[in-house]
């Protein structure tokens, strides 16, 4: 069966500081990928999302960026974190008939 | 791009009270899902429903793409049933995978 697996579950990390996010899915080959972002009390906004390897789409431009160095996975980074970095970040991915679905989440702080 | 809203934003329920939620969505769409984001944050998969009637348990959700709407029922609701609750949906008209989210409703049920 496919499975999905984030970590960090939790990250405290003060500005200016590196990031990186990792996100890998099991069972499954050539997967789309994404990279959602939830702020306190809102709804989802897309970050990126991938349809391969080293194939990066961005939705808003940003302090972060993706990369996807294997089939499956899918990396979200940050050169400096910034206290609007801040949030809960989940990765998904989406196959036919099935929809998407998603991982357990990060949720970061910049102190 | 295709606009996704939920009603009510709100909702308290009485354990054991029956409720529906509605998503309209302004065009025609590939994929249609419910979502549940429990109080940990976890984004679980309810439905995948772009069109017709499914059932799982105490929940079912119907979807009349033809009418652009779709409603998620909850029946003898438990405390457990608590969380927001996201419609979500792909446009025909996308070319690329951007899954679109209303500003989902928050549940809450009480004891």
């Amino acid at each position: 069966s496919q499975t999905i697996h984030q970590w960090p579950a939790t990250l405290v990390q003060p500005v200016g500081s590196p990031l990186s996010l990792e996100c890998t899915v099991e069972g499954t080959s050539n997967p789309n990928l994404y990279w959602y972002r939830q702020a306190a009390g809102r709804g989802l906004q897309l970050l990126f999302y991938s349809v391969g390897i080293g194939q990066i789409s961005s939705e808003v431009p940003q302090n972060l960026s993706a990369s996807r160095p294997q089939d499956r996975q899918f990396i979200l980074s940050s050169k400096k974190l910034l206290l609007s970095d801040s949030g809960f970040y989940l990765c998904a991915w989406d196959r036919a008939n099935y929809g998407y679905t998603f991982g357990s989440g990060t949720r970061l702080t910049v102190v | 791009g295709i606009q996704v809203e939920q009603s009510p934003p709100d909702l308290i329920l009485q354990e054991g009270a029956n409720s529906t939620l509605r998503c309209n969505f302004s065009d025609s769409v590939n994929n249609l899902q419910w979502f549940h984001q429990n109080p940990w944050g976890q984004l679980i998969n309810l439905f995948y429903i772009p069109s017709g009637t499914k059932q799982n348990g105490r929940l079912s959700a119907t979807t009349v793409a033809t009418e652009r709407y779709s409603l998620l029922y909850i029946s003898s609701s438990q405390t457990t049933d608590s969380g927001v609750y996201f419609c979500a949906v792909l446009s025909k008209r996308s070319n690329d995978y951007k899954l679109s989210f209303g500003a989902g409703t928050t549940v809450t049920v009480r004891a």
